[in-house]
């Protein structure tokens, strides 16, 4: 079945850092890839989202492109804030068969950033 | 927009009793809605889709005795954990797709509900 695998945490970095939080899938056919992140004592929040090869999703900064040769979507960021502080979960979504629309989680990044 | 609520946002709850959570979709039209249970520090895991006006869809080792799930609107699905007991609590997340096919290829999340069994 479709998984998605994520860099262990927590990731702690200091202000004005570079991010990178690696995220590698494996899944039949052409999947769509997301990253949501979900902020303390909130719900999941769609950060960015990639629904084709080579595609990149951008958003408040965070990029991430969509590697089908490396069956990749990992997230960067080139200077994280203190607001950043979350986690973040790769996902994906397969349109084939019964699986459509169902999301498929890696296990979540904490990410804490200092001032 | 596409703003998904739940209800309550926490609960507690004595061993044996029953809880029903919510899940609206507040601006949008929702076909499907999507049941997740999150473990602390832990990845969200799919329960169940629900699609209006027809029988919830259960994943692999989810009981769906235990787990009721009524998808009675299209903007408004439930879940009853049935007879609860401590190993039931966990942080329990909604999420909706949009009928209309804006961000079809996405799902909103609702904020999620702390339940607490004794």
């Amino acid at each position: 079945g479709d998984s998605v695998t994520q860099m262990e945490g927590p990731v702690t970095l200091s202000e004005e850092a570079f991010l990178t939080i690696n995220c590698t899938y494996t899944a039949t056919g052409y999947p769509s890839l997301f990253w949501y992140v979900q902020y303390p004592g909130e719900g999941l929040q769609l950060l960015l989202k990639a629904t084709k090869a080579d595609d990149k999703g951008s958003n408040k900064g965070f990029e991430a492109t969509y590697r089908k040769e490396t069956t990749s979507f990992h997230l960067e960021k080139g200077s994280v804030q203190v607001s950043d502080s979350a986690v973040y979960f790769c996902a994906l979504s397969n349109a084939g068969g019964t699986s459509y629309g169902k999301l498929t989680f890696g296990q979540g990044t904490i990410l804490t950033v200092h001032p | 927009g596409a703003v998904v609520s739940q209800h309550p946002s926490w609960v507690i709850c004595k061993s044996g009793t029953s809880v029903k959570i919510e899940c609206r979709s507040l601006d949008f039209q929702a076909t499907t809605m999507f049941w997740y249970r999150q473990f602390p520090k832990q990845s969200l895991m799919l329960m169940a889709t629900s699609n209006e006006g027809s029988k919830a869809t259960y994943e692999q080792g989810v009981e769906k005795d235990k787990f009721l799930i009524n998808h009675a609107s299209l903007t408004l699905s439930t879940l009853t954990v049935t007879s609860a007991h401590p190993e039931d609590s966990s942080f329990y997340i909604c999420s909706a797709r949009d009928r209309s096919g804006r961000g079809a290829d996405t799902q909103y999340f609702g904020p999620g509900t702390r339940l607490t069994v004794l």
